[in-house]
């Protein structure tokens, strides 16, 4: 069955970087897109950007264009998210999410990043 | 890019419908049927309801109907019920170099 599996949560200092990884299983990885999406405490999703394991393909949120880096790995089937500069307000839950064919049908289980000195 | 405009709250009684609006732009909604709605619980990841407008994944309830006229998509609950109580997001492709774009949420109530 299709899977996508988050690396745990990590504590971070103001001004540091965290790589969020999404390990896929049950499914031909290459061929998909991935998104990856945000929610702070008590607040509504907020879209991150997107990248394609079929041909490297990436495109970033205008709000998280100078922060943020995705990749992939399609020797191991993961994606990653690294957000850099972290500030308290990037505290939230990090979800990635299959883009089959404009959908997102498969959601991680999210990656909570406190961000706290 | 701005995000998709939804209706902050939403609320009906049991057996009721709803409907959730999502209002985007003719570079978004507009031009693509590529449009996808989600359910969230509290705690718990997004789960596909919708997808290309109107179709439903496999399992979801026929409850559930998402339909789109111009810059606006819409989702509907019919026969409203407890279990039906949650976050609903849209999302859509769209021209601008983020790809794809999410709304702002809404907050269903059954009375």
């Amino acid at each position: 069955q299709v899977q996508l599996v988050q690396s745990g949560a990590e504590v971070r200092k103001p001004g540091a970087s965290v790589k969020v990884s999404c390990r896929a299983s049950g499914y031909t990885f290459s061929v998909y897109g991935v998104g990856w999406a945000r929610q702070a405490p008590g607040q509504g999703l907020e879209w991150m950007g997107w990248i394609s394991a079929y041909n490297g393909n990436i495109n970033y949120a205008e709000k998280f264009q100078d922060r943020v880096t995705l990749t992939i790995d399609t020797s191991t089937s993961t994606a990653y998210m690294e957000l850099r500069n972290l500030r308290s307000d990037d505290t939230a839950f990090y979800y990635c999410a299959r883009d089959a064919n404009h959908r997102f049908d498969y959601w991680g289980q999210g990656t909570l990043v406190p961000v706290s000195s | 890019q701005s995000a998709l405009t939804q209706p902050a709250s939403v609320s009906g009684s049991p057996g009721q419908s709803i409907t959730v609006s999502c209002t985007g732009t003719g570079g978004d909604i507009g031009s693509y049927g590529h449009v996808s709605w989600y359910q969230q619980h509290p705690g718990k990841a997004p789960k596909l309801i919708i997808f290309d407008v109107s179709n439903r994944p496999l399992g979801v309830s026929h409850r559930f109907y998402g339909s789109k006229s111009g810059n606006t998509a819409s989702l509907t609950i019919s026969g409203l019920q407890t279990e039906d109580e949650a976050d609903y997001y849209c999302i859509s492709l769209t021209t601008s170099t983020s790809h794809y774009v999410l709304g702002t949420g809404t907050k269903v109530t059954v009375l």
